[in-house]
């Protein structure tokens, strides 16, 4: 099975601090998406990537950047936390045209 | 704009009776459809798919209904279980380059003993 490891399950951090939120998957999947989920609004994608070193903005990008320098790892950079960033974080991965994605855990963040 | 729904926002049902979950979505185009199960404090779990050439898949005591006229899409839970209870999620497919998906904003399902 595809495993999609996020590398925290819960994180505590301070207004203004850099957040990084790992996120490695196993199965070599080209796609890799940046989700984040609060109650009320569902699932709203920050970022997503189709290759390596490759990014493209979802539908709530400010405040936040991405990395992929590797196939298997996606990284969501909040640059400087805020309160409003307090949510769920979700990694998914999927292959190319017409498989459904495989999410990690989730990471809950909280900012303080 | 177009969009992937839900008609129940939260469906309560009795241990052992079956659970219908249904989806709306409005992009005659999308071929590829997926339902998805979140429990409490984890990430989304693929349980079934379908595509659009199919009016049915089953799985293990889950069904997945396509209907492709009045673009509906159902999930069918068998003996609802109290490990049943989560939040499911329909998500679609338009078969856009890179596989995005248009996810329902959920249906929470309570199995009451």
């Amino acid at each position: 099975d595809v495993k999609v490891t996020q590398s925290s399950r819960y994180l505590v951090k301070r207004t203004g601090e850099k957040v990084f939120l790992e996120c490695v998957q196993d199965m070599d999947h080209e796609n890799m998406f940046w989700y984040r989920q609060d109650p009320g609004l569902g699932l709203r994608l920050i970022y997503f990537s189709y290759d390596v070193k490759m990014k493209e903005k979802g539908d709530i990008p400010e405040g936040y950047s991405v990395s992929r320098e590797k196939k298997e790892r996606f990284s969501l950079i909040l640059e400087s936390a805020s309160t409003n960033q307090t949510s769920m974080y979700l990694c998914a991965s999927s292959l190319n045209e017409g498989y459904g994605y495989t999410f990690g855990s989730g990471t809950r963040l909280t900012v303080v | 704009g177009e969009s992937v729904g839900l008609h129940l926002p939260t469906l309560s049902v009795q241990e052992g009776d079956n659970s219908i979950i249904n989806c709306a979505y409005s992009n005659s185009a999308s071929d590829y459809f997926i339902w998805y199960k979140q429990e409490s404090g984890k990430g989304p779990q693929f349980i079934i798919d379908i595509r659009s050439n199919m009016d049915k898949r089953q799985g293990q005591r889950v069904t997945v209904l396509l209907n492709k006229t009045v673009k509906h899409l159902s999930l069918q839970i068998a003996a609802t279980q109290p490990g049943d209870s989560a939040v499911y999620f329909c998500a679609e497919n338009k078969g856009d380059a890179g596989n995005m998906l248009t996810f329902g904003g959920g249906t929470r399902l309570m199995v009451k003993p």
